[in-house]
């Protein structure tokens, strides 16, 4: 197993475009997390999955942003028209749900947003 | 607001002495508390956890303290290892179904030789 892994590792784009990330989980793992990291900060919730049901969403997440899970498996988070404060470090965290509440994380998909 | 506090922003260490870590939280609801240790370019590595019916937790050179009645935890290493510089989150879920984590804008430890 190779852990959680997360494509592509860093994003640039300009203002005002759409951009999507996707999750791969440990295999196994039915519950799947969205968080987001600023310089300076720990991590911030934004959306969890267990199997493809999206069960929790932040007040974060505001209505530009859109995640999926089809089937279960891997995941997608989109950002519609960007904007620079979108800037930010996106980890995804998968976890099982025999082991507790111990998430495992990615390295993180960084976006910049000119 | 922020429901997690590690007030220390950074810390430094000898190489082999203890490293004390700590972290505030304000939500009675948490009922479950983790560590985990970021190295630069990559995602945070878990590191210990702690339920609330317990009240220390150790696994080798890693202890955490868990004072309910204070809503204080901490993270003792010892001996602390070059290889400990890293940042270190405290993170904290709570209640039935709650399984999303709030973490502590973190502790950067430098070990010196």
């Amino acid at each position: 197993d190779t852990g959680v892994s997360q494509d592509p590792r860093h994003k640039i784009t300009k203002r005002g475009q759409n951009v999507t990330f996707r999750c791969d989980p440990i295999s196994e793992h039915n519950r799947l997390y969205w968080y987001r990291q600023t310089l300076g900060q720990g991590p911030e919730f934004l959306t969890y999955f267990q199997n493809e049901a999206q069960l929790e969403k932040s007040r974060l997440l505001s209505d530009r942003f859109s995640a999926e899970r089809p089937k279960g498996s891997f995941s997608t988070l989109e950002i519609q028209r960007t904007e620079q404060g979108d800037s930010a470090m996106y980890l995804c965290a998968s976890s099982f749900v025999r082991e507790g509440n111990i998430q495992y994380f990615g390295a993180g998909t960084r976006l910049s947003v000119l | 607001d922020q429901q997690v506090k590690q007030n220390s922003p950074s810390l430094s260490v000898q190489e082999g002495r203890i490293s004390i870590l700590n972290c505030d939280y304000t939500n009675s609801m948490f009922d479950y508390f983790l560590w985990y240790k970021k190295y630069p370019a990559e995602g945070p590595t878990f590191l210990i956890s702690i339920s609330s019916i317990k009240d220390k937790n150790e696994d080798g050179r890693f202890t955490v303290f868990l004072n309910k009645s204070a809503k204080h935890l901490s993270l003792h290493i010892v001996p602390s290892q070059p290889g400990d510089s890293a940042v270190y989150f405290c993170a904290a879920s709570g209640g039935s179904n709650d399984y999303k984590l709030s973490f502590g804008a973190g502790t950067t430890v430098t070990v010196r030789a």
